[in-house]
């Protein structure tokens, strides 16, 4: 099984909202990471969790705000987002061991900032 | 700073005629080369992992090779269904910590 489960699938926030997208994965993997897609652009990191712990942060604006509560869950919280964050947000996993190391996607949330 | 270069950006075949997708990259100390296939609104979905060069990865029509300094994905008989955008990506061992720097993608698009 090599999935990875993100919640929702669409959401639509003002500006003035406070929202979080999910994501789980059950393949024992112990990094996982946060990328932000604009359309017709590739996927950039925005945050890297290795065993629970922020290992990297992209200098991403504070209106993001990751959590790892487990191994199995990343969670983004949003809070007064802008227009121009609308995108699509994804999920990935991998494994940490040398030889092991890609990562697997989720299918994304499709975020739009009204 | 780690960098990758696909080239082209878009390319269209008809079903049937083979080619090649070229992925140039500089890394320090490469950890993994990745190629994904993207389907538009969806995520990448995970292709290949190549970690050394000579190495040669296959799936149904497709096959991964990597070189020091480029990694080609070589489409046999493409099929409309293998309309999608491919990407490239490295991860280096220089203290990036696992952070998969993307190519900008080729946009594939196989004609009946």
């Amino acid at each position: 099984d090599t999935e990875v489960t993100q919640t929702p699938k669409h959401l639509v926030m003002g500006m003035t909202n406070k929202k979080s997208l999910k994501c789980e994965q059950h393949m024992g993997h112990r990094a996982m990471y946060w990328y932000k897609q604009k359309a017709k652009k590739p996927p950039e990191l925005m945050f890297v969790y290795s065993y629970e712990k922020l290992s990297i942060n992209e200098s991403v604006p504070s209106r993001f705000s990751p959590e790892c509560p487990n191994s199995s869950l990343l969670n983004l919280h949003l809070h007064a987002l802008q227009p121009e964050d609308s995108a699509l947000y994804l999920c990935a996993s991998s494994q940490m061991d040398r030889g092991r190391t890609e990562a697997f996607f989720g299918q994304g949330t499709r975020l739009t900032v009204v | 700073e780690d960098q990758v270069t696909q080239s082209p950006e878009a390319l269209r075949l008809q079903e049937g005629e083979s080619s090649s997708l070229n992925c140039s990259y500089t890394v320090s100390g490469l950890r993994g080369l990745f190629w994904y296939r993207q389907d538009p609104g969806k995520g990448p979905e995970f292709l290949f992992t190549l970690y050394s060069a000579g190495e040669e990865k296959e799936k149904e029509r497709l096959k991964a090779t990597l070189t020091k300094k480029e990694s080609f994905l070589h489409i046999t008989a493409p099929k409309p269904e293998d309309s999608a955008t491919y990407l490239c990506a490295v991860q280096g061992g220089g203290g990036s910590n696992y952070k998969l720097t993307f190519g900008k993608g080729t946009l594939l698009t196989v004609n009946p």
